[in-house]
């Protein structure tokens, strides 16, 4: 499979205790995305990347999430003392670029987080 | 800002019937980039099309098509004939050249049911 995988795809943690997602983009692709996803809207924006570099965040992304891309490969998205509102579908997303021109994303399966 | 807009939350069809699904969008730049992504009940995006601003062709694809018109900011997806198959929750998304993070801006969603 040459898709964007993650992983896990389910998380179900308790209130308070940290998790780690884990995004394996298309292998070409330098560029990739976090977006949130919650029951009933469409995604939103977290965090992107362009090889390793961390370009941009989204407000919605407060102190308690870090985003990782180490070598410019897989990245992973961890959330720290995890609260109820965390609840969502994480998506994860990757690009190219060509010509100047970004291309269209491809996402993967996502990883349902559960905050009880 | 950009803005995308989905007025339908969700449509009801009997198989073979046509579906359109509207998307209104909101940006200053005058170069952008839309698209439309299809997510099954696995939950899945899937990419199904992207037009750039400056080409207002129609295009169409299969069982698919789409009109989009600069002068109403709206970009609009048709099912013709659809197919129990097509019963999934559609995105239409914006992203602008001049956007931080070259992030997608996604519209609400349109659920679309498919009965035989």
């Amino acid at each position: 499979d040459t898709g964007v995988s993650q992983n896990p795809r389910h998380k179900i943690t308790k209130r308070g205790q940290n998790v780690t997602f884990r995004c394996d983009p298309i292998s070409e692709h330098n560029r990739l995305y976090w977006y949130r996803q919650t029951l009933g809207q469409g995604p939103e924006f977290l965090t992107y990347f362009q090889n390793e570099a961390q370009l941009e965040k989204s407000r919605l992304l407060s102190d308690r999430f870090s985003a990782e891309r180490p070598k410019g490969s897989f990245s992973t998205l961890e959330i720290q003392r995890t609260e109820q509102g965390d609840s969502a579908m994480y998506l994860c997303a990757s690009s190219t670029l060509t010509g100047g021109t970004d291309n269209e994303q491809f996402f993967g399966p996502g990883t349902r987080l559960t905050v009880l | 800002a950009q803005k995308v807009t989905q007025a339908q939350t969700e449509i009801s069809v009997v198989e073979k019937e046509d579906v359109t699904l509207d998307c209104v969008y909101e940006t200053r730049d005058t170069t952008y980039y839309l698209f439309w992504y299809k997510q099954p009940p696995s939950g899945e995006l899937v990419f199904l099309i992207r037009r750039n601003s400056f080409d207002e062709q129609n295009e169409i694809s299969g069982r698919y098509s789409w009109n989009f018109q600069k002068s109403t900011s709206s970009f609009n997806f048709t099912i013709t004939a659809s197919q129990v198959v097509d019963s999934a929750v559609y995105f239409c998304a914006l992203l602008s050249q001049k956007a931080a993070g070259n992030k997608l801006t996604f519209g609400g969603g349109t659920r679309v049911l498919v009965k035989p």
